[in-house]
């Protein structure tokens, strides 16, 4: 069974400051990994994805997340947010063979002005 | 497109009804899926499908029961409603596997 830590359930952040959600997860087989937006009242957006290949990877509204094999991490990463970045986010991660997912409970990103 | 949609929005039940929500996808996906979020916690994984036809059981089945007759839809059931079922429900539907999932708007269901 695998299982997904996000270690921040609430990250209050200036407008225009850089921001990173941490993501660690847990897992005896190999997985990929996911990292999702929700905003109010919708349904979840994938933000980026890692299945395999370069460690980096670079998603939509300029998220990026490195997948980190050694300490089994896989945190996002803005270098400048905006108010519009207010969202839940949440960290996935799925085994290879198999199609049942595990999220996290969620980041609330809170962007101040 | 109109992407997923799902059907109805909002839903009050008293404990022992029954109820079926209706997903629709316009995209020609293989695979779709059925989560549910309650409060402080991620989505889990009720019952998914990989084609018309088939369907299969996901973290957490018990107490529904799925359809997959055509394509572009996939119907979830509650036979017999309970407070515990009481959530927001999702629906999703990729291309294949790793595709990326796309998600309806949601569904909140209230069992009294």
């Amino acid at each position: 069974a695998q299982s997904v830590t996000q270690l921040d359930s609430q990250v209050p952040v200036f407008e225009e400051a850089p921001v990173e959600l941490r993501c660690n997860y847990s897992s005896s087989v190999s997985v990929y990994l996911f990292w999702y937006v929700q905003y109010p009242n919708q349904g979840l957006q994938l933000l980026l994805k890692y299945l395999s290949g370069s460690t980096l990877v670079k998603g939509i509204n300029g998220f990026e997340a490195e997948f980190n094999k050694s300490q089994t991490s896989f945190h996002l990463r803005k270098p400048s947010v905006h108010i519009s970045d207010t969202a839940e986010y949440f960290c996935a991660v799925r085994p290879q063979r198999s199609y049942i997912p595990t999220f996290g409970r969620g980041t609330s990103l809170i962007v101040h002005p | 497109n109109a992407g997923v949609t799902q059907t109805p929005k909002f839903r009050v039940l008293k404990t022992g009804q029954s109820m079926t929500l209706l997903c629709a996808q316009d995209m020609n996906h293989e695979y779709m899926y059925w989560y549910r979020q309650d409060p402080g916690m991620g989505l889990r994984l009720i019952h998914y499908s990989v084609g018309e036809g088939t369907t299969a059981k996901g973290e957490v089945p018990d107490g529904y029961n799925v359809s997959r007759l055509k394509k572009q839809n996939f119907l979830l059931g509650l036979e017999s409603a309970a407070p515990s079922q009481t959530s927001v429900y999702f629906c999703a539907s990729s291309l294949t596997s790793i595709e990326t999932q796309y998600f309806g708007p949601g569904t909140r269901l209230l069992v009294l």
